[in-house]
């Protein structure tokens, strides 16, 4: 399985941007980057992918590093709601999902 | 769209019993699921993944005789744990993969929780 790398946890501001980042040396051509972020006692939340290229949606941008060695999710104002345990994984060949042990972000108001 | 659900959300069995969980893609056909388990403050781990039509493959140190998991259709899968003992206890999720445009998407359901007495 293709390892990421991640800080254990992060503390941010509310109303202030966010970069959670993402280290995956061992990232192969076709590998998508995916960020998913979980609330305790939930489910994981899809927040955004990538392959090549910046992604932005509603949610968050992804910036991936020209080497795709690494990436950051980035949330543009945190509120308390963005708390979660975000989790950075890569998707080989379409295949299984294997979960690290992400970063938990608190939100201080 | 996407949305995935599963029943129950929790569920309290006797130690030798067996306990089925439901997953089921609401507004999509979902022809791959998988199942997670995840204990307290640690990350989801990967139990097996479910093909509509055909066996369940099973991750590494899952036991396939005690987790079994059945995927009649393209929305419902389901995981039985049988005879289930306390160590058991712990936090079921599956999710439903989704393509979009060449990637495909883990959608993910709300999570059962299992405790064994």
């Amino acid at each position: 399985d293709a390892k990421t790398t991640q800080p254990n946890s992060m503390e941010s501001n509310e109303e202030e941007p966010v970069h959670l980042p993402c280290n995956h040396s061992t990232i192969s051509g076709t590998d998508y980057i995916h960020w998913y972020r979980q609330l305790p006692s939930q489910g994981p939340e899809y927040v955004i992918h990538g392959l090549t290229s910046n992604v932005n949606n509603r949610m968050a941008s992804l910036a991936i590093a020209e080497d795709r060695k690494s990436s950051t999710l980035i949330l543009h104002r945190a509120t308390l709601r963005d708390a979660a345990v975000y989790y950075c994984i890569l998707d080989r060949n379409f295949n299984k999902f294997y979960f690290g042990s992400g970063t938990k972000l608190n939100v201080k108001p | 769209g996407a949305v995935v659900s599963q029943h129950p959300s929790w569920v309290i069995c006797k130690s030798g019993t067996s306990v089925k969980i439901e997953c089921r893609s609401l507004d999509f056909q979902a022809t791959t699921m998988f199942w997670y388990r995840q204990f307290p403050k640690q990350s989801l781990m990967l139990m097996a993944t479910s093909n509509e039509g055909s066996k369940a493959t099973y991750e590494q140190g899952v036991e396939k005789d005690k987790f079994l998991i059945n995927h009649a259709s393209l929305t419902l899968s389901t995981l039985t744990v049988t005879s289930a003992h306390p160590e058991d206890s712990s936090f079921y999720i599956c999710s439903a993969r989704l393509r979009d445009r060449g990637s495909y998407e883990q959608y993910f359901g709300p999570g059962t929780r299992l405790t064994v007495t």
